[in-house]
């Protein structure tokens, strides 16, 4: 089945510690997503990545770092500068560039003790 | 500046009865329109979309939207809500990225 996945579902980090989630998709869409979800405060663009090795900041990229080695991956870095990374963390991809329609992974909930 | 709002946070319903969640854009032309659903835990499933011509959209789960230019808006309609169908709701605009709204909390009562 072509889909996106991202895991691990849940992770709990302590504080001052880098952590990478993971997505994957075999859906041979050029173009991948990352967002951050908080309450009541819908969905917020970090980075995306329309080709291969090469990747922008959306809207809220500061204390997130991201790579693009392979179409099918699209790793996120949340790193010890991200004031606040607790967070529902989404992974989307599109067929061409970010003009077109955006399918969604399940998500990945990252809690910061 | 291009925005999406849902006018309504939380909106309950009876199993049974008809359903509309409103969604209004600002935009100057005419733009892409999308319906998202997302269960509590789960990631966003597109319902339906809006990019051209018949301004009645089909979507999936008996899901249907309305593009309406001179009211710039693109509400969602169901005409008989199932207790599956509680969840959080999204409409979203495409301009050189997709702008989501804030999401509608559909409840249902049994």
């Amino acid at each position: 089945d072509g889909g996106i996945t991202q895991s691990p579902k849940y992770l709990f980090r302590k504080e001052g510690q880098n952590v990478t989630l993971s997505c994957e998709q075999n859906l041979n869409h050029d173009a991948m997503y990352w967002y951050r979800q908080d309450p009541g405060q819908g969905l917020r663009l970090i980075y995306y990545s329309q080709i291969v090795n090469d990747f922008q900041k959306g809207d809220i990229a500061e204390g997130y770092s991201v790579s693009r080695e392979k179409k099918e991956s699209f790793p996120l870095t949340v790193t010890s500068a991200q004031k606040n990374p607790t967070a529902f963390y989404l992974c989307a991809s599109s067929p061409s560039g970010i003009t077109d329609t955006q399918y969604f992974g399940p998500g990945t909930r990252l809690t910061v003790l | 500046a291009q925005s999406v709002t849902q006018p309504d946070i939380h909106i309950t319903v009876s199993e049974g009865a008809s359903l509309e969640l409103r969604c209004n854009y600002s935009y100057g032309a005419t733009p892409y329109l999308f319906w998202y659903v997302q269960s509590p835990g789960q990631g966003l499933q597109l319902l339906l979309k809006y990019f051209s011509g018949d301004t009645l959209v089909q979507g999936i789960k008996g899901f249907e939207a309305e593009f309406k230019r001179s009211q710039s808006s693109f509400n969602l309609r169901k005409p008989s809500v199932h207790w599956s169908d509680a969840a959080e709701y999204f409409c979203a605009l495409l301009d050189d990225k997709i702008i989501f709204g804030k999401g509608t909390r559909l409840h249902i009562l049994p």
